[in-house]
């Protein structure tokens, strides 16, 4: 049973507009969340992270919002560059804890 | 910078086959994982490990069993390969409350 859920596999969006990248969590205990990057033939990097006790953290053109109600977090990037073009993956944990669950992905398309 | 190197980029073994996934990093973390990452299933834990000799079953342990006889060195163990074992394996290290760093990863594929 898939406890985050990436539900939209690809996302393509135009160079400069606004990427929202959106993860659904089904485990209520969860309480801390993360995004990651990943290109290919490289291991995921670190994008951006969150706690529960917020509900927006922001760094740069990237940007976290957790609904703790609806157990959903999104990810805006803004503007979107070429070089945003990567896989993303949403994670999450109880804690900040080693036993992170991850979301399937969604691979993200910035033309030009 | 985290340097987590995994020592092969692709590898080809046949069912039933004993494989062996290394892992070396150089910054001293205390924590150690193993993922694989399949699509539509996103990265799923196989084992971690908090140090020397201690190991931690993650969520999909069957089939794997690893070896952390070094700190800097963690490895994955496919005890008898099997077709379903195809996948891309993923190691990563961590410090306290620092994000996962990750190897560039391994492609396997099990014939």
């Amino acid at each position: 049973d898939q406890q985050v859920k990436q539900n939209s596999p690809s996302l393509s969006v135009q160079e400069g507009r606004i990427s929202i990248l959106n993860c659904d969590y089904t485990n209520s205990m969860f309480d801390y969340f993360l995004w990651y990057k990943k290109y290919p033939a490289e291991g995921p990097t670190f994008l951006i992270s969150i706690s529960s006790i917020k509900d927006k953290n922001e760094d740069g053109r990237f940007t976290v919002f957790l609904n703790k109600s609806a157990k959903h977090l999104s990810l805006h990037i803004v503007p979107s560059q070429p070089g945003d073009s990567a896989v993303y993956f949403c994670a999450a944990s109880e804690g900040n804890t080693d036993k992170l669950i991850f979301g399937t992905g969604t691979r993200l398309q910035v033309f030009p | 910078d985290v340097k987590v190197t995994q020592s092969s980029r692709y590898l080809v073994k046949r069912t039933g086959e004993k494989v062996f996934l290394e892992c070396v990093q150089d910054m001293d973390h205390e924590n150690m994982f193993w993922y694989r990452q399949d699509p539509g299933l996103g990265l799923r834990l196989i084992y971690f490990s908090y140090d020397v000799k201690m190991k931690e079953k993650g969520d999909i342990p069957e089939g794997y069993s690893v070896s952390r006889e070094k700190k800097e060195r963690f490895s994955l163990i496919l005890e008898s390969a099997s077709t379903n074992q195809t996948s891309m394996y993923l190691c990563a290290t961590r410090q306290g409350d620092s994000p996962l760093h990750f190897g560039n990863g391994t492609r396997l594929t099990v014939t």
